[in-house]
Order: C-alpha cells, then sequence, then structure tokens
C-alpha cells in the first residue's frame, strides 16, 4: 500500500543554519505530495506541495521538489529561525478522488538561537 | 485563509461515558472532513471520511459502533467517542476540504485532546 517515510527527530539547529528533512515515499501512480506544519498547541498548516514530478514547492523559505525517481519529497530551508521550531509532517495523497491523506510519522525540529 | 474549529479543545471524561467532538468550518462549506487520531509523538492516522448528507466511510479497524460520526450540514461534523475507555485518550483532529476548490487540499483543525479516567 501507500505510505511515507520520514527522518526521526528531533531535528536540533542553531539559528541560520542549513535544514534538510528527509521524506521517501511508496505509491502507485502519481500522487501529490505535501509538507504540512504543525506549530505548538496549533492544528496542522499545509507548508506546500507537488502534484507532479519534477514540481518544486515553496513557501516561506522552504523548498521540496517532487523526485520521481527517487521517490522522494526532501524539505530543505537554507537558513532556519527560532519561529521555525516545529513539528514538520510529510504526506502523501490518494491517487483516487477520496482526497485521503497518508501521513509520515513527523519531524519536530528545534531551532536554538 | 479557510478556518477549521474544534469544540471542545480539550475534554476528561470517566470511563463508560460518551463524548461528542465538533468540527466546524467557519467561512467555507466542506462536503468532505477526515477526522484523525494522534497518538504522542506519532502521525496522525485516518479515522474516516464524512461526507455531507450520507454514512461516513470508516477505515479499516476502525470501530464504526465507537467512533459515530454525523456530518449533517455542510459546516458542521461530529464525532461521538461511545462508551469511552482509556485506550481512546487521544489528539482528535479534524480536516474540511472546501467544495468550492478543486484539488486536495485541507484545511486542518486545532484539535481536541480527550483523557478518559
Amino acid at each position: 500500500g501507500n505510505s511515507v517515510t520520514q527522518m526521526e527527530g528531533p531535528v536540533t539547529l542553531s539559528e541560520e543554519a542549513f535544514l534538510t528533512i528527509n521524506c521517501t515515499y511508496t505509491a502507485t501512480g502519481y500522487p501529490s505530495l505535501f509538507w504540512y506544519v504543525q506549530y505548538p498547541g496549533e492544528g496542522l498548516q499545509l507548508l506546500l506541495k507537488a502534484t507532479k514530478a519534477d514540481d518544486k514547492g515553496s513557501n516561506k523559505g522552504f523548498e521540496a521538489t517532487y523526485r520521481k525517481e527517487t521517490t522522494s519529497f526532501h524539505l530543505e530551508k537554507g537558513s532556519v529561525q527560532v519561529s521555525d521550531s516545529a513539528v514538520y509532517f510529510c504526506a502523501l495523497s490518494g491517487m483516487d478522488s477520496s482526497y485521503k491523506l497518508i501521513f509520515g510519522s513527523g519531524t519536530r525540529l528545534l531551532v536554538r538561537p | 485563509g479557510a478556518v477549521v474549529s474544534q469544540h471542545p479543545s480539550w475534554v476528561i471524561c470517566k470511563s463508560g461515558t460518551s463524548v461528542k467532538i465538533e468540527c466546524r468550518s467557519l467561512d467555507f462549506q466542506a462536503t468532505t472532513m477526515f477526522w484523525y487520531r494522534q497518538f504522542p509523538k506519532q502521525s496522525l492516522m485516518l479515522m474516516a471520511t464524512s461526507n455531507e448528507g450520507s454514512k461516513a466511510t470508516y477505515e479499516q479497524g476502525v470501530e464504526k459502533d465507537k467512533f459515530l460520526i454525523n456530518h449533517a450540514s455542510l459546516t458542521l461534523s461530529t464525532l461521538t467517542v461511545t462508551s469511552a475507555h482509556p485506550e481512546d485518550s487521544s489528539f482528535y483532529i479534524c480536516s474540511a476540504k472546501d467544495r468550492e476548490l478543486v484539488g486536495d487540499t485541507q484545511y486542518f483543525g486545532p484539535g481536541t485532546r480527550l483523557t478518559v479516567l
């Protein structure tokens, strides 16, 4: 079946460091891929998405490229801030019309000043 | 932006009682809402898909008689945990899909923490 695998956290970085959170997926066909972020005490928010191979999603300095050949959708940011501290979830949507999301286990990011 | 609310944000109940959780789309209409369960430090697991005016579709392994879902209007879905037990303690999250938008973007509520004593 379809699944998403994320690197385990927590990831602890100093402010202005480079961030990479790995995400790989298993799916038949061509799913849409997402990164969601959950700030402390808040609900999940869509950070970025990509709907087809080689698409790059970007938002708030974060980027992720849909790599079909490696079935990956790694999240990157060139210079993290303390306010980026949150839990990041990689997800894919089903290839049917149900719009179901399948989530990875989440990666907690802690950015220290 | 699209806002989804949940009520209550947290609830503590005694074992054997039932608890109702509401999920509302505040500024859009949602023909489809989803209910997830999140265990501590784990991912979200889809429990069921709620479609306005029809029966919910439950994921494999989810007891439909225990987790009753009602989607009576385009802005409200409810999840009732019946005869709750301590193992039902969890963080329950809903999401909603805007009926006016094509595609698969979902908007998430802030979640409801249920503790069963």
